[in-house]
């Protein structure tokens, strides 16, 4: 959303390439992660997500992976499209707790048509 | 099927100034939450509820309250509102634990 415009990464890709977003986490006890997108003055729409038994899970146009030793995360589109222009931030569930989610600052996908 | 709705979607308060922010979710969800977001900052949490009659206070509860009379409405009340409250606030709802989250569009909250 606009409101987190400020300081964002920026990921700049042509209309139909592919585009890849990253996110690191840092609780080793994080074991259900959530890939978020947000359209200028909207909620955050769920994308997909993932738990920590598995490395790669895919979805329309969409595939997350996730590399626990290294505690990342990342979002792959595929061909790209002017409305996938938005901002996408990960969340992290910690494994202890109901509400022990961790949001990212998001990072600002721009589609060149 | 509307979702969660969040209402007003704008607002301009005055310091010291008292507020509620209404959500409503007709999905039948238990779970409901309270964000806030701010500039450089991921999401963080305010209250959450995990049911009628039930709630629990987040990351940043000071300054707000919550209650939770329905399993549908879950509104925030700003008790006396500070400049440090000028955000974008989401409520947001879930089927249960650890599960995804389906947020409104936001109450975009200036405190002068």
């Amino acid at each position: 959303g606009e409101s987190v415009g400020l300081h964002l990464p920026t990921l700049s890709v042509q209309e139909g390439d592919n585009s890849i977003i990253n996110c690191a986490y840092s609780n080793s006890a994080s074991d259900y992660f959530i890939w978020y997108k947000q359209e200028s003055g909207k909620g955050p729409q769920f994308i997909i997500d993932i738990r920590s038994n598995m490395d790669k899970r895919q979805g329309q146009r969409v595939t997350v992976l996730l590399n626990k030793t290294v505690k990342h995360l990342s979002l792959q589109i595929a061909a790209t499209q002017p409305g996938d222009s938005a901002v996408y931030f990960c969340a992290e569930i910690d494994s202890g707790g109901y509400q022990k989610v961790t949001f990212g600052i998001g990072t600002k996908l721009q589609v060149i048509p | 099927n509307a979702g969660v709705t969040q209402t007003p979607k704008f607002q301009v308060l005055k310091t010291g100034q008292s507020m509620t922010l209404q959500c409503a979710q007709d999905m039948n969800h238990e779970y409901m939450s309270w964000y806030r977001q701010d500039p450089g900052m991921g999401l963080r949490l305010i209250h959450y509820s995990v049911g009628a009659g039930i709630t629990d206070q987040g990351e940043v509860p000071n300054g707000y309250n919550v209650s939770r009379s329905t399993t549908e409405d879950f509104p925030l009340r700003l008790l006396s509102a500070a400049p440090s409250q000028t955000s974008v606030y989401f409520c947001a709802s879930q089927t249960g634990f650890r599960q995804p989250q389906h947020f409104g569009d936001g109450t975009r909250l200036s405190i002068l």
